[in-house]
């Protein structure tokens, strides 16, 4: 079982639509949550780190349930500019290393 | 700032050839990373590095080997290369919540 396991999509939704990903977790050597964004043939960059008492960052909302070990992210309002692979992330804290899921593809269409 | 810079940015390898891939950042940053993006997969850990001449493996790390002579700079090297070394990786720093990552090395290994 992977450590870190997310729907591959992709989701495909209009402009305006609010969609949420989800993703399960198994090490519970992983301390500290995030989504990390990935475009096409890019390098990952941060979106935002992941809490229990969740966190909001303009149209994101990223929320941590460690008793269920399940992470969300949604994104209300989607933009064309959304259209990226997210990636879930779990670091443990000794080495400060990345687990990374195999990512959550966004198509948002016009 | 520059911020983390790989080199090559593409490579063609015949199988049993060597290499040596460049990291390089300018952040003063302690952690440094080598994972490797295959598709439909997330980013996979070959070694890290917690400071100026340490190292350790990662989740991967056979067929690799790396170096940090300098804090800078962190080296990935494939002895003896593979066809199942074709990847893309990518080379990252941490700093508190975040690692940045490099724009990433396309090798192949024919």
């Amino acid at each position: 079982r992977k450590e870190v396991e997310q729907d591959p999509g992709p989701f495909n939704v209009p402009e305006g639509a609010t969609v949420a990903f989800n993703c399960t977790y198994s090490n519970s050597a992983s301390q500290s949550f995030f989504w990390y964004r990935q475009d096409c043939r890019k390098e990952p960059k941060l979106l935002m780190s992941v809490y229990s008492s969740g966190n909001e960052d303009g149209r994101f909302t990223a929320q941590l349930n460690r008793a269920s070990q399940y992470i969300s992210l949604l994104i209300r309002d989607s933009k064309l500019s959304d259209s990226a692979t997210y990636l879930c992330v779990g670091r443990d804290t000794g080495r400060r290393a990345l687990t990374f899921g195999s990512g959550t593809r966004l198509q948002v269409q016009p | 700032n520059a911020g983390v810079t790989q080199t090559p940015k593409f490579r063609v390898l015949k199988t049993g050839q060597s290499m040596t891939l460049l990291c390089a950042q300018d952040m003063n940053h302690e952690y440094m990373y080598w994972y490797r993006q295959d598709p439909g997969m997330g980013l996979r850990l070959i070694h890290y590095s917690v400071g100026e001449g340490t190292t350790a493996k990662g989740e991967v790390p056979d067929g690799y080997n790396v170096s940090r002579l300098k804090k800078q700079n962190f080296l990935l090297g494939l002895e003896s290369a593979a066809p199942s070394q074709t990847s893309v990786y990518f080379c990252a720093s941490n700093v508190g919540n975040e690692q940045f990552f490099g724009p990433g090395t396309r090798l192949t290994v024919l």
